[in-house]
């Protein structure tokens, strides 16, 4: 099974760019990478997710390399109310009960 | 209400009770989750429910046990828990088409079991 690897934690500036990076070095061609994220006392919310190109969206953009063996979540400016855990999540198109968590990053924000 | 509401937010248990774990969601999905997340241990999917078809996962103990009677309702039964099953127990909700939709979770219900 393909697996995520995330560094445990990270720390940043209020409103400095964040690069939260994530490594699946196994993934299969029908996995697509989804990003969540799990901000205290509440469940994971969407933050984005991609297959191939890189994606922009209010939150966050998504860079993914072209070997597609590693993504970079970018949040461009971080707010305090970003801190939270990021989870790297591989989903598979063909199999919707494969989600494979990884151990999330836990991204401090530092006024 | 909107969105995804789990019932109750905290249960106290002991390993010969019988409880029931309740989510509700308000976004016309047709597909339901529920997952369990440990201290120091990544989510885990434990059931689904899509298109009212179960997709489980072989490896949940049989004390778990999962109800969907309609497309906005799950439940998750739970009988002679351990104290291992601990834990926050979150319910998500999604279409069931694309399968990499994006999920809805709800806050969770942390579960102590003594």
């Amino acid at each position: 099974d393909a697996k995520t690897t995330q560094p445990n934690s990270m720390e940043s500036n209020e409103e400095e760019p964040v690069h939260l990076p994530c490594n699946h070095s196994t993934i299969s061609g029908t996995d697509y990478i989804h990003w969540y994220r799990q901000l205290p006392s509440q469940g994971p919310e969407y933050v984005i997710h991609g297959l191939t190109s890189n994606v922009n969206n209010r939150m966050a953009s998504l860079a993914i390399a072209e070997d597609r063996k590693s993504s970079t979540l970018i949040l461009h400016r971080a707010t305090l109310r970003d801190a939270a855990v990021y989870y790297c999540i591989l989903r598979d198109v063909v199999s919707p009960i494969d989600m494979r968590f990884g151990a999330g990053t836990r991204l401090t924000v530092k006024p | 209400e909107t969105g995804v509401t789990q019932t109750p937010r905290h249960l106290v248990m002991g390993m010969t009770n019988k409880k029931s774990l309740k989510c509700e969601q308000h976004l016309g999905h047709n597909a339901m989750y529920w997952y369990k997340q440990s201290a120091k241990k990544p989510l885990e999917l434990m059931f689904v429910y899509s298109l009212e078809e179960r997709v489980e996962n072989n490896s949940v103990p049989s004390r778990f046990s999962p109800e969907c009677p309609n497309s906005s309702h799950l439940f998750l039964h739970l009988h002679t828990l351990q104290p291992e099953d601990s834990a926050l127990y979150l319910c998500a909700s999604s279409q069931a088409w694309p399968v990499t939709g994006t999920q809805y979770f709800g806050p969770g219900t942390r579960l102590l079991v003594l």
